[in-house]
């Protein structure tokens, strides 16, 4: 089955700490996403990757950092400077053109104590 | 800014009846999407419907678009119970994708 898998599915973090956020894709789609999610909103783009050892900043960068050594992975890093980093996060990844949707793994909810 | 305002929020309906549920949106787009997302899930998409186009059947599902007020609708007809979610449209314009804050569904039974 292809698909994206996101682990942990909930994760817990104290102040000061960082973390990182896995997202795995068996779908060999180039482009993969990561988006925030916070309750009662949409989506909001925090990083993206169109290729291997390539991304850009999404609309909230700003605390978070990415890494793109393989197409397949595209782990998100919650660092200490997020100031409000309790959130679900969604990865995604996209085929080549003309398909313009998103395919969406499961979430991770991270909660900061 | 947001692109994508869903309308209503939230929306309680009988098993069995239809639900409709509305999009409004700002600036040109090159085509618009609806995703489902179940409770505490990743986001599915459902369909989408391209600037040039009017309506769109899938299955249960029925979206229109009208450009000239900048809105979409999403129709699902014989809701189920499975139905229950929340439904998101988003826009793509000028190789951006944009999610609005969705309506909320919930199906009685």
């Amino acid at each position: 089955d292809g698909g994206i898998t996101q682990s942990p599915k909930y994760l817990f973090r104290k102040e000061g700490q960082n973390v990182t956020l896995s997202c795995e894709q068996n779908l060999n789609h180039d482009a993969m996403y990561w988006y925030r999610q916070d309750p009662g909103q949409g989506l909001r783009l925090i990083y993206y990757s169109q290729i291997v050892n390539d991304f850009q900043k999404g609309d909230i960068a700003e605390g978070y950092s990415v890494s793109r050594e393989k197409k397949e992975s595209f782990p998100l890093t919650v660092t200490s400077a997020q100031k409000n980093p309790t959130a679900f996060y969604l990865c995604a990844s996209s085929p080549p053109l003309p398909t313009v949707w998103r395919y969406f793994g499961p979430g991770t909810r991270l909660t900061v104590l | 800014s947001q692109q994508g305002e869903e309308d209503p929020q939230a929306l309680s309906i009988q098993e069995g009846e239809n639900a409709t549920m509305n999009c409004s949106y700002k600036t040109s787009i090159n085509n618009l999407q609806w995703y489902r997302q179940n409770s505490g899930r990743g986001l599915v998409h459902l369909i989408l419907i391209r600037s040039n186009e009017r309506e769109k059947h899938s299955g249960r599902l029925r979206v229109t678009l009208d450009t000239s007020k900048k809105s979409s609708s999403l129709l699902i007809t014989a809701s189920r119970a499975a139905d229950t979610a929340s439904y998101f449209c988003a826009t793509d314009a000028h190789d951006k994708i944009i999610f609005g804050k969705g309506t909320r569904l919930h199906i009685l039974p």
